[in-house]
């Protein structure tokens, strides 16, 4: 498995306000990928975090309220800008080792609790 | 389009008692991979199995045991002589292994198991 971190774990923002989401994974990895969860909801992919390019935004999603960076294979951030209180979610950072058929585990970090009120 | 539907949004057992996970999916992808997750009240997304489309081999792992039927579209989980300790809510999942969706996991609804003593 992966060892994956993120900071913060939890915060109470304002409303028009920034957070930055901090993924921190102990090893090299192909992708990495953020993931919403509404209170009561399932998991939504936000977007793919690609390492040297920008990120790929799933419909609903884009880059201006969620800036994503990957700057390396272990590390990306995840921003809600400009947030109100629907912003108020878990996010979680998620990574996949390797490629093909033969490899294709997905694990999740421990999610950041955002608030905003 | 992909999609994962599990119907119970709600179970309750008693400790010892048998309880089935029902998970139902929808694809048109050849190759695909399902997930099992586990969420406790603290949020974490702990990763259960992952089972290829090619490989319809029942697998068991302690108490927890998994019936992949390929026929029926389905993906079943069932913990046996369940514990106090399963009470979470479990997500079913689905990816594709196309290269524009590597790794982009599709997650039913959930199903929130409450275990009693």
């Amino acid at each position: 498995s992966a060892v994956i971190s993120q900071k913060p774990s939890r915060d109470i923002c304002q409303r028009g306000t920034s957070l930055t989401i901090q993924c921190q994974v102990d090893s090299q990895v192909t992708m990495m990928f953020w993931y919403r969860q509404q209170p009561g909801q399932s998991l939504t992919l936000i977007a793919t975090a690609n390492q040297g390019s920008e990120a790929t935004y799933e419909s609903g999603f884009v880059i201006d309220k969620f800036p994503i960076s990957r700057p390396n294979l272990t590390f990306s951030t995840l921003t809600v800008s400009n947030m109100s209180p629907e912003d108020s979610s878990i996010y979680l950072c998620s990574v996949r080792r390797g490629s093909g058929s033969s490899y294709n585990e997905q694990f999740f970090g421990p999610g950041t609790r955002l608030t905003v009120l | 389009a992909q999609k994962v539907t599990q119907a119970q949004t709600e179970i309750s057992v008693v400790e010892k008692e048998d309880v089935t996970l029902d998970c139902v999916y929808e694809t048109r992808d050849t190759t695909y991979y399902l997930f099992w997750y586990k969420q406790p009240p603290s949020g974490e997304l702990v990763f259960l199995i992952r089972r290829n489309s090619f490989d319809e081999q029942n697998e068991i792992s302690g108490r927890y045991s998994w019936n992949f039927q390929k026929s029926t579209s389905s993906f079943n989980f069932t913990i046996t002589a369940s514990q106090v300790v399963d009470s979470a809510v479990y997500f079913c999942a689905l990816s594709a292994d196309q290269p524009n969706q590597g790794g982009k996991l599709i997650f039913g609804q959930g199903t929130e198991l409450s275990v009693k003593p």
